[in-house]
């Protein structure tokens, strides 16, 4: 199946701080989606951006879709503890990934130190 | 609640007993899927369903079975469990033209 790079694996951050979270891929997405797994939970979506170029913010989020459509990043300003969790972003396309074209990067950690 | 609910949350098991996970989703979503999520690996497809009595495998298909008999319900049945099989599980759902899946709470199996 078509592979998505997701850095980094884990970021060990103080509260306050600012995160940046990237994906990319060598194949051509349609969608790029960013979700976010609290402990013991299911992955929540947090944004979803359908064209290249765009930059969509929810709250403290900013996450956008790359130009060339294989990459996207993520963006936390200001951590706070409730931010911890596991980020995964995922691509969609037409063609591989499942019946929904929907790849999976590996996450990541986000640790919050006080 | 719109929500996806899957049963058992967490199950110990030995080896070679059949045994099968519970998901169901109130929202009327045609996809449905099965994903395992293992440390460094991130989630991985395990099988897919497009509709009732419509499934196909996955990136990791092999040692587990699903069915489509309804459209609220898919189960996932391991009938002969391995240590390998040691996992997190997840169900999610989505409409057919939509790009938000939900994903249920997780069952997290272990094998021994």
């Amino acid at each position: 199946g078509q592979q998505l790079n997701q850095s980094p694996q884990s970021m060990f951050i103080q509260e306050g701080e600012d995160v940046s979270m990237n994906c990319t891929s060598s194949s051509i997405f349609n969608t790029w989606l960013w979700y976010k797994q609290d402990p013991g939970e299911g992955p929540v979506l947090l944004i979803a951006l359908y064209k290249a170029g765009e930059l969509t913010s929810n709250g403290r989020l900013t996450a956008q879709f790359g130009i060339t459509r294989k990459d996207s990043f993520l963006n936390i300003s200001a951590s706070i503890p409730s931010d911890v969790g596991i980020y995964f972003c995922a691509g969609q396309s037409t063609a591989g990934g499942g019946a929904d074209g929907l790849t999976f990067g590996k996450g990541t950690h986000l640790i919050i130190q006080p | 609640e719109a929500q996806v609910t899957q049963n058992p949350r967490y199950l110990i098991t030995v080896t070679g007993k059949k045994l099968t996970v519970t998901c169901s989703q109130n929202m009327n979503h045609e996809y449905m899927s099965w994903y395992r999520q293992d440390p460094g690996l991130g989630l991985r497809q395990i099988y897919y369903s497009m509709n009732v009595e419509v499934t196909d495998k996955g990136d990791v298909p092999e040692g587990y079975k699903v069915s489509r008999k309804e459209k609220r319900n898919f189960p996932l049945i391991l009938e002969s469990p391995s240590p390998n099989q040691t996992s997190l599980y997840f169900c999610a759902s989505r409409r057919k033209f939509e790009t938000e899946a939900f994903f249920g709470q997780g069952t997290r199996l272990t094998v021994v």
